[in-house]
């Protein structure tokens, strides 16, 4: 049972346009939901995070938008850059110390110049 | 963010030799690590969470005895891949937990000739 669905699997996106990704989970206990950007051969890295309590979070061009009662939240990426091409990855986790987080399937991003 | 270091990033091995992996967590004590294990152009698959001063816990299918992991201290966790097999190639990555964060180690490359 896959319990954090992301869409869409892959994205092209002309640059300075906006791109979209998007994620669905089941758990109602999931209280952190982080996005990674992947390059490849590379970790994962930390882009931008949010808890429920909050419907919208926006860190430069990057905003994460939240809906508890759909259970849904999504990654905005504004006036997108060629150097932003590569593998977004969303994640949930619960509250309790030392569990894990449980990623979607990742979505590669290319922006064309 | 936080800094998890990996090493080595890349090792090349015969069948049936073991390969040691280290994850640190640089600037931060992380009581849990997580190690996953990720396909090319596929997502984070979960292999085992560690807890320092005690036993790992292994996700479903995952074989204890051939992913062998020790969480010493609070700043160092180790995978030792037992008797690799060419199927054991993958490129492996550590995560430490710090607070509600998670950051992740820049990735080992392991191929098994």
């Amino acid at each position: 049972q896959q319990q954090v669905k992301q869409s869409p699997q892959s994205l092209i996106v002309q640059k300075g346009g906006i791109s979209i990704i998007n994620c669905a989970y089941e758990n109602t206990a999931f209280d952190y939901f982080p996005w990674y950007q992947q390059f490849p051969g590379k970790g994962p890295a930390l882009l931008i995070a949010i808890r429920p309590d909050v419907s919208e979070k926006k860190e430069g061009r990057f905003t994460i938008s939240f809906n508890k009662s759909a259970k849904q939240f999504s990654l905005h990426i504004m006036d997108s850059q060629p150097g932003d091409s590569a593998t977004y990855f969303c994640a949930a986790s619960k509250k309790q110390a030392g569990t894990a987080l449980i990623f979607g399937k990742g979505t590669t991003l290319s922006v064309s110049s | 963010g936080a800094v998890v270091s990996q090493h080595p990033s890349r090792v090349i091995c015969k069948s049936g030799t073991s390969v040691k992996i280290e994850c640190r967590s640089l600037d931060f004590q992380a009581t849990t690590m997580f190690w996953y294990r990720q396909f090319p152009k596929q997502s984070l698959m979960l292999m085992a969470t560690s807890n320092e001063g005690s036993k790992a816990t292994y996700e479903q299918g995952v074989e204890k005895d051939k992913f062998l992991i020790n969480h010493a201290s609070l700043t160092l966790s180790t995978l030792t891949v037992t008797s690799a097999h060419p199927e054991d190639s993958s490129f492996y990555i550590c995560s430490a937990r710090g607070g509600h964060e998670q950051f992740f180690g820049p990735g080992t490359r392991l191929t098994v000739l």
